[in-house]
């Protein structure tokens, strides 16, 4: 069945770990999708790939990074967690089928994140 | 800068109540426009979407849409609302040229009443 995973679905850590939000997804899109949502407000971009080797940075600041070494799985990486970065992650996946403009977004159930 | 305003945050209708929630967006050029939404504890996922033709869209659940080009809205409808349709509903555009980003509203919270 084709759908989009991420994990955690939830991590509470400390400030200053290392870590990586994993994205994969199984419907073979070329476009893959970093959004981080915090309550009453909307999806902000953080990061955007076109495809392997393709990665974009969103239109919010965000001191993550991304990579895209194989076009199912985009996985977002904190260097250093601080409590600034405590928010919900959704990872999402389109596709654009010619002649039909842009395809709907696939959402993942999203990661919270914590940061102590 | 691009962007997508969703007027109400929160709307509390009984069921069989009629619903309408306003989307409207800035952009000159053409686009694709998407509602989506999210019931509690679940993904996002696609009411409907409007590409081309028909202004008026026909989407999952009996919700509709209509697209005014001149008003750059993009409302979402419903009839008359069940208990289950309690859930956060969120507006988004594409543009059609440029870049494959979305931009996305703040989201409307709608409960329904049983």
């Amino acid at each position: 069945e084709a759908d989009i995973y991420q994990t955690p679905r939830y991590l509470v850590i400390g400030t200053g770990k290392k870590i990586t939000l994993e994205c994969s997804q199984t419907m073979g899109h070329d476009k893959m999708y970093w959004y981080q949502q915090d309550p009453g407000m909307e999806l902000h971009l953080i990061h955007y790939s076109y495809g392997v080797n393709s990665t974009e940075k969103g239109d919010l600041s965000s001191e993550s990074t991304v990579s895209r070494i194989r076009t199912e799985h985009f996985p977002l990486t904190l260097e250093s967690a601080r409590p600034s970065h405590t928010s919900q992650y959704l990872c999402a996946s389109s596709d654009l089928t010619l002649g039909a403009g842009y395809n709907e977004q696939f959402f993942g159930p999203g990661t919270r994140l914590t940061v102590l | 800068a691009q962007s997508v305003s969703q007027h109400n945050h929160h709307v509390i209708l009984s069921e069989a109540a009629s619903l309408e929630l306003g989307c409207n967006y800035s952009y000159g050029g053409t686009v694709n426009l998407f509602w989506y939404v999210q019931y509690p504890g679940q993904h996002l996922q696609l009411l409907l979407k409007y590409f081309s033709g028909d202004p008026l869209v026909k989407g999952i659940k009996g919700f509709e849409a209509e697209f005014i080009k001149s008003k750059f809205s993009f409302n979402l409808r419903k009839p008359s609302v069940q208990w289950s349709d309690t859930a956060e509903y969120f507006c988004a555009v594409a543009p059609s040229s440029g870049t494959y980003k979305y931009i996305f509203g703040t989201g409307t919270r709608l409960k329904v009443l049983a």
